[in-house]
């Protein structure tokens, strides 16, 4: 089955501590996304990259790391600088510049406590 | 940079009737609009888009039109069924910003028996 992985499900973690969010992809992407759900507030990108070894800040990237060493892996890092880490995170791909639908993950629900 | 807003937040028909949601965007450059549909617990699936070169375009009960003078677009249900129920994003793209999408506050649909 082609698609988006994200894992794990479900995640906790004390504050003070990094946590990194894996996102994979068989769908031959170039482009990967991540972005953060709140309820009420729609979908905001955090990070995106359009080949690898490359990527760029989206809207909210302050407290967020990202790398792309692999083309179907974007792991996202949630350090400890992030105020308000609990949410909603989904990562997406698409073919890239040019093609426009995003495919999303399952998404992995963050609880900092 | 690209400002969409959606309403209503949310919105209660009975089933087999008709559902509109209505979206604004800010920038005339934009030129790709999709509309998402989220279920509980799982990551956005689109459901049907549309490009700036085209005013209407329908799929089966869907539709999705827009009006690029007055820079809104309106994603129509028709017959609704139950398992309509869900959250519904819309999206704008601005053109030159690669795959870069800016989402709007979703719409949480209620097809009532």
């Amino acid at each position: 089955d082609g698609g988006i992985t994200q894992s794990p499900k479900y995640l906790f973690r004390k504050e003070g501590q990094n946590v990194t969010l894996s996102c994979e992809q068989n769908l031959n992407h170039d482009a990967m996304y991540w972005y953060r759900q709140d309820p009420g507030q729609g979908l905001r990108l955090i990070y995106y990259s359009q080949i690898v070894n490359d990527f760029q800040k989206g809207d909210i990237a302050e407290g967020y790391s990202v790398s792309r060493e692999k083309k179907e892996s974007f792991p996202l890092t949630v350090t400890s600088a992030q105020k308000n880490p609990t949410a909603f995170y989904l990562c997406a791909s698409s073919r890239g510049q040019g093609d426009y639908e995003q495919y999303f993950g399952p998404g992995t629900r963050l609880t900092v406590t | 940079g690209e400002n969409v807003e959606q309403h209503p937040s949310t919105l209660s028909v009975q089933e087999g009737d008709s559902a509109v949601i209505k979206c604004t965007y800010s920038d005339s450059a934009s030129n790709y609009f999709p509309w998402y549909k989220q279920e509980l617990g799982k990551g956005p699936q689109l459901i049907i888009d549309i490009r700036s070169n085209v005013g209407e375009k329908k799929d089966q009960r869907i539709a999705v039109t827009l009006n690029k003078t007055a820079k809104h677009f309106s994603l129509h249900i028709t017959e609704t069924q139950p398992e309509d129920s869900a959250v519904y994003f819309c999206a704008a793209r601005l053109s030159g910003t690669a795959s870069k999408l800016t989402f709007g506050t979703g719409t949480r649909l209620q097809v009532t028996l």
